[in-house]
Order: structure tokens, then C-alpha cells, then sequence
């Protein structure tokens, strides 16, 4: 079955960086699309972008352009998200979710997300 | 200020219906059959209940109903269950690669 395991807390200083990572298992990596969510304590979600595994195509949401980098390990079926210059506003619950792409390049996909991985807590604090 | 304009509780008792809508624009709920349903319980990640516009997946009961019209997506639940009281998400695909969320809707069950 299909299953996407999120790495552990984090912990982190304004101002500094975090990478959380999505590994997948039960399908081949290509075959769905990444996105990341977020949601900040007691408030809604928040999707944060996109990305294609097979050709590490993204699409961040803009208010997080030039502060986020999701990439892709397709030797490990892995997704990764990367966030800069941390401020305690950051701190959330950050999930990733899977998107069925009809073909390698996701050119054509199910706009929706059956599978989701059990989130990552992350708390940015001094 | 989200996206996509949800009540932010609703309510009823055990055995009733509630509704919970989902406001967008024409580019989004408004654009296609691009609206799905995600329930929340605390602590837990979201759960997808609904699928382009009115699909339910397998497992989900068909107490959970959904339909569109015009830019605004509706989610019924009939027959409450104590298990539905929980947090309900709509989401809309929007451009290319881009998604909207609503702001969430808290169900109580009384």
C-alpha cells in the first residue's frame, strides 16, 4: 500500500534552515506528484507547492518563493522540502501528499490527494 | 485569509444532517470538476472524503455527500456520527500545479 513516512521534529533558531523529508513506498515514485502542507497551531491548512519526481519540476506557493526548495531523490523515492531564513511564524505541522500523475511528466493529474504522510512537527523558537 | 470561504463551525445531533459550504471564484471552485473534501480529526493528518466535485473513495460512507454549483461547493453529511465531529477542508485546483484551500470548518456533533 501506498505510504509516505515523514522525518522527525524539529527544532530550529530563527533565522536558520530546516529540510524535512517524505519517503515513499508501495508505488513507483514517478507515478505521483508532491506537494507540501502546512498548518500552523490551532489554524488552517496551507499548501506550500508542488513538485514532478521525474523531472524536479516545482511550483511554490508565492508567498514563500525564494525562501522554499523541494526536491527529489528518485534512487530513494524520497521528496524533500526545504525552508530558509526561519521565523517563528513558521512553526507548524508540515505534511506532504501524493498526486496521481497520468504520465511520468504529471502533465495530465488527479487534482486531488488520497495519500498523505504523518506530518512533521516543527517549532521555531530562540 | 484564505482562499476559498468556509463557515468556521457548524454543528447538529447525533442522526441530523449538516452542510458545510465552500466559496471560491470561477477560477477555482467555479473552473471544473476540481473541488475535494478532507477531514481532519485533532491531532491526525487530513483524510480525502470527497473527489472531484462528488466522488467519494472506497471506504468513506455514503453519509458524506457533495455537490457544486455555480462557485460554491457544499459537503453534506447526513445521519451524524459522534467519529465525524472533527475539522473539514475544502480544496480547489486551481492554475496549473496550484491548489486554494478554505479556511476549515469545525463540526460539532452535540
Amino acid at each position: 500500500q501506498v505510504q509516505l513516512l515523514q522525518s522527525g521534529a524539529e527544532v530550529q533558531k530563527p533565522g536558520t534552515s530546516v529540510k524535512v523529508s517524505c519517503k515513499a513506498s508501495g508505488y513507483t515514485f514517478i507515478n505521483y506528484g508532491i506537494i507540501w502542507m502546512r498548518q500552523a497551531p490551532g489554524q488552517e491548512l496551507e499548501w506550500m507547492g508542488w513538485i514532478t519526481p521525474y523531472n524536479g519540476y516545482t511550483n511554490y506557493a508565492q508567498k514563500l518563493q525564494g525562501r522554499i526548495t523541494m526536491t527529489t531523490d528518485t534512487s530513494t523515492s524520497t521528496a524533500y522540502m526545504e525552508l530558509r531564513s526561519l521565523t517563528p511564524d513558521d512553526t507548524a505541522v508540515y505534511y506532504c501528499a501524493a498526486a496521481f500523475c497520468f504520465s511520468a511528466t504529471c502533465s495530465s493529474i488527479k487534482t486531488y490527494f488520497e495519500h498523505w504522510g504523518q506530518g512533521t512537527l516543527l517549532t521555531v523558537s530562540s | 485569509q484564505s482562499a476559498l470561504t468556509q463557515p468556521r463551525s457548524v454543528s447538529g445531533s447525533p442522526g441530523q444532517s449538516v452542510t458545510i459550504s465552500c466559496t471560491g471564484t470561477s477560477n477555482d471552485v467555479g473552473g471544473g470538476s476540481y473541488v475535494s473534501w478532507y477531514q481532519q480529526h485533532p491531532g491526525k493528518a487530513p483524510k480525502l472524503i470527497i473527489y472531484d466535485v462528488v466522488k467519494r473513495p472506497s471506504g468513506v460512507p455514503d453519509r458524506f455527500s457533495a455537490f457544486k454549483s455555480g462557485n460554491t461547493a457544499s459537503l453534506t453529511i447526513s445521519g451524524l456520527q459522534a467519529d465525524d465531529e472533527a475539522d473539514y477542508y475544502c480544496c480547489s485546483y486551481g492554475a496549473r500545479y496550484t491548489w486554494v484551500l478554505g479556511g476549515g470548518t469545525k463540526l460539532t456533533v452535540l
